[in-house]
């Protein structure tokens, strides 16, 4: 079974521009999830979709969205991005069924840097 | 807010030596709980889990992990380490059943001297 696939795998954008990323989740997992790696601030959650409705959303601000397809791929948007943009954002599914948790498995994640 | 802390920062063992990994998180209700480990250029992969049942589990690659429920801790165990175990290890909570929001702690780095 092909795992999580996630592009681009490299990303450079300007101060002011938006991005767009993309999330093919493992075939039958309906949840994906949306995380922020940096040095600093580690792994941060951003949000999860589940049946195309964003279920849970982190403590980012609303330049962050996205937004999940009825064949379970997402995709998140950044706008007007800013230095501290650039970090590596990862994706997640699992195979979770309402009210249940099962563990995530994660994408290699899109390396965006913003000069 | 659930938190997560991991006790070490950076820990460099030489190969045979025994491993434990500390994780504490805070919250009070019930919760899943996973080790996940990222090797150098590689991506998170998961080494256990527990959602309920013996609290002592047992992972890929011989690692195993305690769950304590009355210390709030989630501590990652393995007896004899070696060079290719040189890592990453995170630990993560889930708290919430209804959702996906995972919560992890900042990361040990492990180094495994040949």
């Amino acid at each position: 079974k092909a795992g999580v696939t996630q592009t681009p795998r490299y990303l450079i954008k300007t101060r002011g521009q938006q991005v767009t990323l993309s999330c093919s989740p493992i075939s039958g997992h309906r949840s994906v999830s949306w995380y922020q790696q940096t040095p600093g601030q580690g792994l941060q959650f951003l949000f999860e979709y589940f049946s195309e409705t964003q279920r849970n959303k982190g403590n980012f601000p609303g330049r962050f969205s996205g937004r999940q397809f009825s064949n379970s791929r997402s995709e998140m948007n950044v706008s007007t991005l800013e230095l501290g943009d650039s970090a590596l954002y990862l994706c997640a599914s699992s195979l979770l069924a309402s009210g249940s948790s099962y563990e995530q498995y994660f994408g290699p994640g899109t390396r965006l840097t913003v000069t | 807010a659930q938190s997560v802390s991991q006790h070490n920062h950076h820990v460099i063992l030489s190969e045979a030596a025994s491993l434990e990994l500390g994780c504490n998180y805070s919250y009070g209700g019930t919760v899943n709980l996973f080790w996940y480990v990222q090797y150098p250029g590689q991506h998170l992969q998961l080494l256990l889990k527990y959602f309920s049942g013996d609290p002592l589990v047992k992972g890929i690659k011989g690692f195993e992990a305690e769950f304590i429920k009355s210390k709030f801790s989630f501590n990652l165990r393995k007896p004899s380490v070696q060079w290719s175990d040189t890592a990453e290890y995170f630990c993560a909570v889930n708290a919430d059943n209804y959702g996906q929001n995972f919560v992890f702690g900042p990361g040990t780095r492990l180094s495994v001297l040949p």
